[in-house]
């Protein structure tokens, strides 16, 4: 089947405006990850669901970053009042069981976000 | 300080060379350790996924070495080909309260030239 798939690829927007990503993960999955990447760095821990719930959103910057997974399949990240600052491509990954050690993550492509 | 220092940050090297890229971590408790390929404008793809017992593990011509008392790890890639030019990502994940943590390195970031 698809691989992680995440819209849109790019999303330009306003500083104090809000966004929503989508992530699409590889059916049957159970846990799915949300990191954000700056340039030249290395993934950065967003928040990770198991099923539905979040099981760890210790990453989240601050109350503008949530994240949902209602039915455990999809999940949305929504940034309200945008700040440049988190201009940056926001990678979602899926893995079969659950448990970061556990299984290997499969990334999407990505979403370029550029807050003007 | 970042808890996963990966040398060098950029490489450039002449197709058909070997070369090895290295990853210093001090996270601890250690659970196992990842190498991640990560072309321009794609999401991270897995290479290799070694626990604290493995020394050495190969997928093709990419070999990872780990050494768990110095911390430290290698990704050797042999007979180099332009396709190789990526970001080498270097991932620890580590035991944590809310289960397990992945940490991640900054990447070297490998050319390869024709």
């Amino acid at each position: 089947g698809a691989g992680v798939s995440q819209t849109p690829s790019n999303k330009v927007t306003e500083k104090g405006k809000y966004v929503e990503l989508r992530c699409d993960p590889i059916s049957g999955h159970t846990a799915l990850y949300w990191y954000r990447q700056s340039l030249g760095q290395g993934p950065e821990f967003l928040i990770y669901f198991q099923g539905t719930g979040a099981a760890d959103d210790s990453g989240l910057p601050n109350d503008r970053f949530f994240a949902v997974r209602p039915e455990g399949s999809v999940s949305t990240l929504k940034i309200q009042r945008t700040e440049r600052g988190d201009s940056a491509v926001y990678l979602c990954a899926s893995s079969g069981r659950g448990g970061p050690w556990s299984d290997t993550q499969y990334f999407g492509p990505g979403t370029r976000l550029t807050v003007l | 300080k970042n808890q996963v220092e990966q040398s060098p940050q950029s490489l450039i090297i002449l197709e058909g060379k070997n070369c090895t890229l290295q990853c210093n971590y001090t996270v601890s408790p250690f659970s196992n350790l990842r190498w991640y390929k990560q072309d321009t404008g794609r999401g991270p793809v897995s290479l290799t996924i070694m626990t604290f017992s493995e020394n050495t593990k190969s997928n093709g011509r990419y070999t990872a070495t780990l050494d768990a008392d110095t911390k430290q790890s290698s990704l050797h890639i042999t007979a180099s080909q332009l396709s190789d030019s990526a970001s080498y990502i270097c991932v620890v994940s580590v035991k944590n309260n809310a289960g397990n943590m992945l940490t991640f390195g900054g990447g070297t970031r490998l050319m390869v030239k024709p």
